[in-house]
């Protein structure tokens, strides 16, 4: 059974600083998703990364992933209120399936 | 874009009530899920299907069902609804194997209030 673990679960950040949300999985997994909620909004889809050594960056968010460490990480460059959200990782299983790590919730302060 | 639409964002519902949770998607994709979301629990995964009429339990089973008749619907049935079923049920939809990178696209959700 695939677990996941994402550390911190709560991260308040001041603005300008950077931070790394890190998201340790347990099996093999050939992938893995990055999603972002807003308070009371769904998730949306924010990274895939495909193999090992994989690299995604969007603006102030990178993500991303080594294989054989079962490891990603979200990087925050600079951050900004506007990225107040929860981050979730989902590895891939050998399936369709997604496992959901718990999420950071992270709260960016002036 | 990928349209998921949950066909209620609140719901209350009595105790040992049937409870139908709608969900279609627009982008003609094969895979469908149907998750719970619980705070400091994250999303669990209660059934997904494949293709229609095929469907496969996921971790937390236990109280639901579901139904897919067509590609693009998927239904969470609640048999007798129960008060530890309130929650956020969300829907999500993502392509077959044969896509690069499988992404789930999620619904907006279904609050879900069992009194």
């Amino acid at each position: 059974e695939l677990k996941v673990e994402q550390n911190p679960l709560f991260l308040s950040m001041q603005e300008g600083k950077n931070y790394t949300i890190y998201c340790n999985y347990s099996t093999t997994s050939d992938r893995l998703y990055w999603y972002r909620q807003d308070p009371g909004k769904s998730l949306e889809s924010l990274f895939v990364l495909l193999s090992n050594g994989a690299v995604k960056q969007e603006g102030r968010l990178m993500a991303s992933l080594d294989t054989k460490a079962r490891l990603s990480t979200l990087h925050i460059t600079a951050a900004v209120h506007d990225l107040s959200a929860t981050y979730f990782c989902a590895p891939g299983g050998s399936n369709y399936k997604l496992t959901f790590g718990k999420g950071t919730l992270l709260t960016v302060n002036p | 874009d990928v349209k998921v639409t949950q066909s209620s964002r609140y719901l209350v519902k009595r105790t040992g009530e049937k409870v139908f949770l709608e969900c279609v998607q627009d982008m003609d994709h094969e895979n469908m899920f149907w998750y719970r979301q619980d705070p400091g629990l994250g999303l669990r995964l209660i059934y997904f299907s494949y293709d229609v009429k095929m469907k496969e339990k996921g971790d937390i089973p236990e109280g639901y069902s579901v139904s897919r008749e067509k590609k693009e619907r998927f239904s969470l049935i609640l048999e007798s609804a129960s008060t530890n079923q309130t929650s956020m049920y969300l829907c999500a939809s993502s392509p077959g194997l044969a896509a690069i990178n499988l992404i789930q696209y999620f619904g907006a959700g279904t609050r879900l209030s069992v009194l």
